[in-house]
């Protein structure tokens, strides 16, 4: 159980276009799901946190007219990376944490891989 | 905010031997600490995790030990394989607050 997908889990595109993943729990509703980037052998960094039928909360330093969240379900958060940079090329990670339960754990994506050329 | 470092950065074993990674934090009111193991190109996936009202968490070969009053907290893996090889993540957060607080990693090596 508590298993997370993610979509697409990778993609190269142009600089200055626009770049959409999903992020979907399968097994569970996510009142409240989670996205982070990961640098090469670098630890995850929170980029924002997304509650259902909420505004996403950014961690500081993170644009959010950037990096845009939108949480519509309980089973579906997506980030939109617009217009992309070179620098914005990075492994994005999103996780759920389980509605009901003990509001700590959290199941991650396998990650989205974005190349920006 | 919680701050949580992580040692070793790298660590090599023999097959067979144990492994012990350590994490500190600085928030008292820490109260859930998760283990996460990555593998290279993947998602990280919980492997164990303890919360503050017990010392000491076994399941099967690996086994975590938390320190309330030191604000410390251990994995230890007994009788290494090489699939265990990857890096390794510790976290703390606070139940309710949900934000984790990720160490810096520890990148496992098991040598056959």
């Amino acid at each position: 159980g508590a298993v997370v997908s993610q979509h697409p889990s990778r993609v190269i595109c142009k600089s200055g276009t626009s770049v959409k993943i999903e992020c979907r729990s399968l097994d569970f509703q996510a009142t409240t799901m989670f996205w982070y980037r990961q640098f090469p052998k670098q630890s995850l960094m929170l980029m924002a946190t997304s509650n259902e039928g909420s505004k996403a909360t950014y961690e500081q330093g993170v644009e959010k007219d950037k990096f845009l969240i939108n949480h519509a379900s309980l089973t579906l958060s997506t980030l939109t990376v617009t217009s992309a940079h070179p620098e914005d090329s990075s492994f994005y990670i999103c996780s759920g944490v389980v509605a009901g339960g003990p509001g700590d754990t959290q199941y991650f994506g396998p990650g989205t891989r974005l190349t920006v050329l | 905010g919680e701050n949580v470092e992580q040692h070793p950065s790298t660590l090599s074993v023999q097959e067979g031997d144990s492994a012990v990674i350590k994490c500190t934090y600085s928030d008292s009111a820490s109260n859930y600490f998760p283990w996460y193991k990555q593998e290279l190109g993947k998602r990280p996936q919980l492997i164990i995790d303890i919360r503050s009202n017990v010392g000491e968490k076994k399941d099967q070969r690996i086994a975590v030990t938390l320190n309330k009053t030191a604000k410390h907290f251990s994995l230890h893996i007994t009788e290494t394989q090489p699939e265990d090889s990857a890096v390794y993540f510790c976290a703390a957060t606070i139940t309710g607050a949900n934000n984790l607080f990720f160490g810096t990693g520890t990148r496992l090596t098991v040598i056959p």
